[in-house]
């Protein structure tokens, strides 16, 4: 099923921070996030893995709540080149193991100078 | 390194036809993916590919189909081609299986249905 990301858009100056938000209704096994810009490909930020283990970028930071199934993207002091389409994607258990990454609808994210 | 190279980038056909695309994971990555992305559904996962073996797929007709061979290239194939099936088809390669690996993606081919 796929994850719920807010909010939809988000318009920002550029210094300001965001957080976008993903739940998901099964138990997650991994939160992935990417970031594509128009015309590209997506983009790899983070992995947050159940069990707390993480894999990215170290400035993005991000948290994984296995009890809510959520997650949370941070965006902090944003810069022009965070403009984009925020996406994430949940990997959920199965009887016979992780199902496959589903994404959300994604987050269109506009920095202004 | 060189990326994830798909082929061909635009690939125009009629209603009824069949297509197949490629993808060329990155070097060592055995894990492959892939997606079809559109305006009104974002992302979403076809199947995924791990030492030739399907190992998910998601929900999408049987026209779909895919194979991987053993150089870890992996083939898309979509039989019968239908209007709604106009997307961009993003092919994805990780080390391993994707639940724990980080994904890279290729630029897409666009597919257009006359």
């Amino acid at each position: 099923q796929q994850p719920v990301q807010s909010p939809q858009a988000v318009i920002l100056r550029e210094g300001e921070d965001a957080v976008i938000n993903c739940s998901s209704s099964k138990a997650l096994y991994s939160v992935h996030w990417y970031r594509q810009k128009h015309g590209e490909a997506p983009v790899f930020l983070m992995i947050l893995l159940k069990g707390g283990e993480q894999k990215g970028h170290e400035k993005i930071s991000a948290s994984f709540n296995e009890k809510k199934q959520q997650s949370s993207l941070y965006l902090t002091a944003s810069q022009l080149s965070y403009s984009g389409t925020y996406f994430c994607g949940t990997e959920t258990l199965s009887g016979g193991g992780a199902d496959g990454l589903t994404f959300g609808k994604g987050t269109h994210l506009i920095i202004q100078p | 390194k060189a990326g994830v190279t798909q082929t061909p980038r635009y690939l125009i056909k009629t209603r009824g036809q069949q297509v197949t695309l490629s993808c060329s994971p990155i070097s060592g990555h055995r894990s492959v993916s892939w997606y079809q992305q559109t305006p009104g559904q974002g992302l979403q996962f076809l199947f995924e590919y791990f030492s030739e073996t399907q190992r998910n797929k998601g929900n999408f007709p049987g026209r779909f189909s895919g194979r991987q061979f053993s150089n870890s290239r992996s083939e898309m194939n979509v039989s019968t081609l239908e209007l709604g099936d106009s997307a961009l088809y993003l092919c994805a390669s990780s080390l391993g299986p994707t639940g724990n690996q980080p994904q890279h993606f290729g630029d897409g081919t666009r597919l257009s249905i006359l």
